[in-house]
């Protein structure tokens, strides 16, 4: 399994950015999928779930309307567009493929990404 | 939420010794609970799900107990490559969130 994340960078607050993930090594299609932040030397925040079909998107409330989850299954890849950036949304953006489908509870993370930086600067 | 809290925040272990971290839950979390290991520079490794099933190709000196809301991981022997932060996280409730984790270091 192998999960690599991209397009992270510096941006301004205000502006947006939008981050990719793509897949290998497992049957994508199969299963919800996951942004999860990490502020350095600080603790772990679920972001956003997908179920494996799109049909099921969650979101932290901390970016609820402002960060839109999706996949493309036919291309392996999960996509995070994060509009509206403030600063408190800095951190490492990791993509994390579940063990179940549905993308709500009672299925955990497996595997995680290296991750890609966000820095919002004022 | 599901706020986890995991005790001590840092715990200063010989190598050959025993270390026991502790991570307990506002509310039940039935068994789903999970245990990672991270090390600087790198993504979260899962070690132990369902509070006490090791994933795969994990030593058997991790072991985890637990349910409810109050969990237990323990390293029986603690070896170089155990030195690392340690994090809990509930898929119980949503939304799935995460202990402030526990630092292991050489004493």
């Amino acid at each position: 399994v192998q999960l690599v994340e991209s397009g992270g960078g510096l941006v301004q607050s205000g502006r947006s950015l939008r981050l990719s993930c793509a897949a290998s090594g497992f049957n994508f299609d199969d299963y919800a999928m996951y942004w999860v932040r990490q502020v350095p030397g600080e603790g772990l925040e679920l972001v956003a779930s997908i179920s494996w079909n799109s049909d099921n998107a969650r979101y932290a409330d901390s970016v609820k309307g402002r960060f839109t989850i999706s996949r493309d299954n036919a291309k392996k890849s999960l996509y995070l567009q994060m509009n509206s950036l403030r600063i408190e949304d800095s951190a490492l953006y990791f993509c994390v493929k579940d063990t179940g489908f549905s993308g709500t509870t009672g299925a955990y993370f497996d595997y995680w990404g290296q991750g890609t930086q966000v820095t919002v600067s004022a | 939420d599901t706020v986890m809290t995991q005790s001590p925040a840092t715990l200063s272990v010989s190598p050959g010794e025993r270390a026991t971290l502790s991570c307990g839950a506002s509310q039940s979390v039935s068994n789903n609970l999970a245990w990672y290991q991270q090390k600087p520079g790198q993504a979260p490794r899962l070690l132990i799900h369902e509070s006490s099933t090791r994933a795969s190709g994990i030593p058997a000196r991790f072991s985890g107990s637990g349910s409810g809301t109050e969990f237990t991981l323990t390293i029986s022997s603690l070896q170089p490559e155990d030195f690392a932060v340690y994090y809990c996280h509930q898929y119980n409730n949503w939304p799935r969130t995460f202990g402030q984790g526990t630092k292991v270091e050489i004493k």
